[in-house]
């Protein structure tokens, strides 16, 4: 089946360290994003990528970073720089950018990452 | 700025009654408006979409949504809710220009009563 996938579903983080979620798509999709959602925030965007090796940063893009070496993978490093990492992050793929032509995301199930 | 705002934070119905949540967005040109659902700790399903045509856009599970330009409106509409149908749901629109974007509203939480 095609989709998203999101790796781990839960993560505890010690405080200094950095972690790595992972986001693999087999959709073919070009377009890659990183949302983070806090209770009654909504969704807010972390980075977004159109091509291989290319990505831009969203929102709130400080103590984040990404890399997208290969069009499946768009791997989203918690730096120890993030202040307050603990929140439900979901990755998400388009065919194209959306807001700029008719396309949509589709969400993967999300890791909840947990600072302890 | 583009903004998307749900009125409601969370709204209770009895099953089988009609349901509509409200979302109002803030942007310049005709938008690409969407609606989610998310049940805990799960990701986002698309319910459905509008991109242009006609405003009356019907989406899975039964949902249905309005755009209405002259009030800035795509409040979701249900005619009977299911028990199933508690989650929480996002209103989104997309953000054009050179950084393309989904903007969320904050979500509305739906219960559902016996």
């Amino acid at each position: 089946d095609g989709g998203i996938t999101q790796s781990p579903k839960y993560l505890f983080r010690k405080e200094g360290q950095n972690v790595t979620l992972s986001c693999e798509q087999n959709l073919n999709h070009d377009a890659m994003y990183w949302y983070r959602q806090d209770p009654g925030q909504g969704l807010r965007l972390i980075y977004y990528s159109q091509i291989v090796n290319d990505f831009q940063k969203g929102d709130i893009a400080e103590g984040y970073s990404v890399s997208r070496e290969k069009k499946e993978s768009f791997p989203l490093t918690v730096t120890s720089a993030q202040k307050n990492p603990t929140a439900f992050y979901l990755c998400a793929s388009s065919i194209g950018i959306v807001g700029q032509g008719e396309t949509e995301a589709f969400f993967g199930q999300g890791t909840r990452l947990t600072v302890v | 700025a583009q903004s998307v705002t749900q009125p409601d934070i969370h709204i209770t119905v009895s099953e089988g009654a009609s349901l509509e949540l409200r979302c109002n967005y803030s942007y310049g040109a005709t938008p690409y408006l969407f609606w989610y659902v998310q049940s805990p700790g799960q990701g986002l399903q698309l319910l459905l979409k509008y991109f242009s045509g006609d405003t009356l856009v019907q989406g899975i599970k039964g949902f249905e949504a309005e755009f209405k330009r002259s009030q800035s409106s795509f409040n979701l509409r249900k005619p009977s809710v299911h028990w199933s149908d508690a989650a929480e749901y996002f209103c989104a629109v997309g953000k054009g220009g050179s950084q393309g974007n989904l903007i969320f509203g904050k979500g509305t939480k739906l219960s559902v009563k016996p």
